[in-house]
C-alpha cells in the first residue's frame, strides 16, 4: 500500500525555520518526481516545489524561492522541505505528493504549519 | 504562469442531479489537466487525468471533457458521497496551477 506520511509541522514565529519530512512507503520512491503542495485552511491548493527522481531539476513557486529548499534521500525513502525566514502567509497545511506524470495520484495526510507571534 | 479559472465557486444540488463544473485555462495546456476531489479534513484525491481518463477505482458517473482551453467535469447522477470540493489542475508547465475550487453542497 502506498503511503506518504508528513511530519515536522507546528507553530513557529515569523522569521523562524521548520523542516518538514515525508516518509514514503509501498512504492519505489526513487522512480518518482515528488512535490510539495500547500493549502491555507479553507482555501485552495497551491504548488510549492518539485524535485526529480535523482534529486536534481528542482523548482519552486516564486513566493518561496530563496527561502525554502526541497531535498530527498532515496536510500531512506524520504522527502524534505526546509523552510527558512517563515512568514505569516506561509501558514498552511503542507502536503507531500507523488507525481506519476499525469497529476498527483498519491497525497500524504498533510502537516499544519502555523507562523504566528 | 497559466491561470486556471474554475466555475462556479459553489454549486447547490440534490442527489440524482447532473452536475457540471468548468475550468478554463489562460493558454493552451493541450489535455494536461487533472481533476481532484477533496473532502473536509482530507487530502485531495485524483479523479481524472489527461482531461478525460478516469483514475482507477473512480465511479463511472464521473467524466471529463475538453474543448480547446475549456475543460468540464461532469457527475452524471450526484450521490451523497460526492458532496465535496473539486479542483482542476494543469500540469502542462510550471508553476503547476490549480483552479480556485468548486464546493458542491446539498440543496
Amino acid at each position: 500500500e502506498v503511503q506518504l506520511v508528513e511530519s515536522g509541522g507546528g507553530l513557529v514565529q515569523p522569521g523562524g525555520s521548520l523542516r518538514l519530512s515525508c516518509a514514503a512507503s509501498g512504492f519505489i520512491f526513487s522512480n518518482y518526481w515528488m512535490h510539495w503542495v500547500r493549502q491555507v485552511p479553507g482555501k485552495g491548493l497551491v504548488w510549492v516545489s518539485r524535485i526529480r527522481t535523482d534529486g536534481t531539476n528542482i523548482d519552486y513557486a516564486a513566493s518561496v524561492k530563496g527561502r525554502f529548499t526541497i531535498s530527498r534521500d532515496n536510500a531512506k525513502n524520504m522527502l524534505y522541505l526546509q523552510m527558512n525566514s517563515l512568514r505569516v502567509e506561509d501558514t498552511a497545511v503542507y502536503y507531500c505528493v507523488r507525481d506519476w506524470g499525469n497529476g498527483y495520484n498519491f497525497w500524504g495526510q498533510g502537516t499544519l504549519v502555523t507562523v504566528s507571534s | 504562469d497559466i491561470q486556471m479559472t474554475q466555475s462556479p465557486s459553489t454549486l447547490s444540488a440534490s442527489v440524482g442531479d447532473r452536475v457540471t463544473i468548468t475550468c478554463r485555462a489562460s493558454q493552451s495546456i493541450d489535455s494536461w489537466l487533472a481533476w481532484y476531489q477533496q473532502k473536509p479534513g482530507k487530502a485531495p484525491n485524483l479523479l481524472i487525468y489527461t482531461a478525460s481518463i478516469l483514475e482507477s477505482g473512480v465511479p463511472s458517473r464521473f467524466s471529463g471533457s475538453r474543448s480547446g482551453t475549456d475543460f468540464t467535469l461532469t457527475i452524471s447522477s450526484l450521490q451523497p458521497d460526492d458532496f465535496a470540493t473539486y479542483y482542476c489542475q494543469q500540469y502542462k508547465s510550471y508553476p503547476r496551477t490549480f483552479g480556485q475550487g468548486t464546493k458542491v453542497e446539498i440543496k
